[in-house]
């Protein structure tokens, strides 16, 4: 059974630090990656999505990498903003579209 | 297109009652998740349909859950009888070819 694992928990660091949020999986054999943010009471916005054949995609301040032999994907987000404040979550995607979540990053960028 | 519709977004029933959740998917869209979120447990899947087809329905925890997708623009999570524990807030998602698209979520409160 896939088991997707999220480091660290929790993240506290301040305005315009750049800053790394790790996600490991234990099955290599999927199909996609997807990186998700989540914001207190709402609902999960994608952010990036990495086909299994893609190294890396990029979207403004974010970038995800994925290296699909040691089961791991990073996001990186360049020179945080307090905006960026949110629980993030990286989702594989395996045979029939499904997701398996990790348990997600909760980032906290002080002014 | 609006995305992914789910309804009613606030919840609040006694024990014992039905409670009915509603997912409206992305058009054309061919697969749909429900999900369930709490503190402890994170994301967990229900179940998944391809197709308006219940494809993998492992993660219903119990027989009081059950789900249905009658037709490609409308799917339904029951429970019942509710039960304090079920409290959660339950999501619907989407997918196509690519990325997957989540509701806002129905938070259920069972009292």
């Amino acid at each position: 059974k896939q088991e997707v694992t999220q480091i660290p928990a929790a993240l506290s660091v301040p305005e315009g630090e750049n800053l790394v949020l790790n996600c490991s999986f234990t099955d290599s054999a999927i199909y996609n990656l997807q990186w998700f943010r989540q914001d207190p009471g709402k609902g999960l916005t994608s952010l990036l999505l990495i086909q299994s054949s893609q190294r890396e995609q990029t979207s403004g301040r974010l970038n995800a990498s994925l290296d699909k032999s040691s089961g791991r994907s990073t996001l990186y987000i360049a020179a945080s903003q307090p905006g960026d404040s949110a629980t993030y979550l990286c989702a594989v995607i395996e045979a029939g579209n499904m997701l398996t979540f990790g348990g997600g990053t909760r980032l906290m960028v002080k002014p | 297109d609006a995305g992914v519709i789910q309804s009613p977004r606030h919840e609040v029933t006694e024990m014992g009652q039905e409670v009915t959740l509603r997912c409206k998917p992305i058009s054309g869209h061919d697969y749909l998740f429900w999900y369930r979120q709490t503190m402890m447990r994170g994301l967990e899947l229900l179940i998944y349909f391809n197709n308006n087809v219940p494809i993998d329905d492992s993660g219903m925890p119990e027989d009081r859950f059950s789900a249905k997708m009658p037709n490609a623009s409308f799917s339904t999570l029951k429970i019942q009888p509710s039960e304090p524990r079920d409290s959660a807030v339950y999501f619907c998602a989407s997918s196509g070819l690519r990325e997957a698209f989540f509701g806002q979520g129905t938070r259920l409160t069972v009292v």
